[in-house]
């Protein structure tokens, strides 16, 4: 089946940091990548959508400045975190649609961000 | 609003057999997902419902009643490694999925 690919898998960083976390997909296509945050023992929480060649869906209260969003080729997008915090700690997934029609949502491992 | 629910938690006998359900009130509708996610991982894709009735896939079903609101995830034979959530997200009109909160599910000896 369709792989999505989320790298890298774990990152510690120091406040004040960037931090980039891509999401591929490896054999399919994705015109359109959701990001979303997990806090623990909650549901996903969608960030933004991500179209290729243009600007990111950004959803009510998902500061886009601080979560910038590049989906610069059918297969590559990129979430990076801005001069990030402790309470941007969290657990980031990203997921692509191989197709519309279908409706399938494939989902990519995960990045867990830790903020000190 | 949009609003999906489902139990919060359930606990199940190993061979044993659980359903779980999910009702939703969004705008429009585009279909019904089931996920399981295990902790600390992403969620896996269990089925995928947009027209009514039951769907199988191996020891998972998935059913829908559009017209109710309803969706239910029938596990069989249950084994101790389907301990996990499960999430029901529903597609509205716009095509953005709606997360329910989950289900956590534990599978006793």
């Amino acid at each position: 089946g369709a792989v999505v690919s989320q790298h890298p898998s774990w990152v510690i960083c120091k406040s004040g940091t960037s931090v980039k976390i891509e999401c591929r997909s490896l054999d399919f296509q994705a015109t359109t990548m959701f990001w979303y945050r997990q806090f623990p023992k909650q549901s996903l929480m969608l960030m933004a959508t991500s179209n290729e060649g243009s600007k990111a869906t950004y959803e009510q209260g998902v500061e886009k400045d601080k979560f910038l969003i590049n989906h610069a080729s059918l297969t590559l997008s990129t979430l990076t975190v801005t001069s990030a915090h402790p309470e941007d700690s969290s657990f980031y997934i990203c997921s692509a649609s191989s197709g519309r029609d279908t409706g399938e949502l494939f989902f990519g491992e995960g990045s867990r961000l830790t903020v000190l | 609003g949009q609003n999906i629910d489902q139990p919060t938690e359930m606990t199940a006998t190993e061979g044993a057999i659980v359903q779980i359900n999910c009702t939703y009130q969004t705008s429009g509708f585009n279909g019904l997902f089931w996920y399981q996610q295990h902790a600390g991982e992403a969620p896996t894709f269990l089925s995928y419902n947009v027209l009514d009735g039951l769907e199988e896939k191996g020891r998972f079903s998935s059913f829908l009643s559009r017209s109710k609101g309803y969706s239910y995830l029938l596990l069989k034979e249950l084994q101790m490694k389907d301990s996990a959530s499960y999430l029901c997200a529903v597609m509205d009109s716009n095509y953005q999925l709606i997360w329910g909160a989950g289900t956590k599910l534990i599978i006793k000896p």
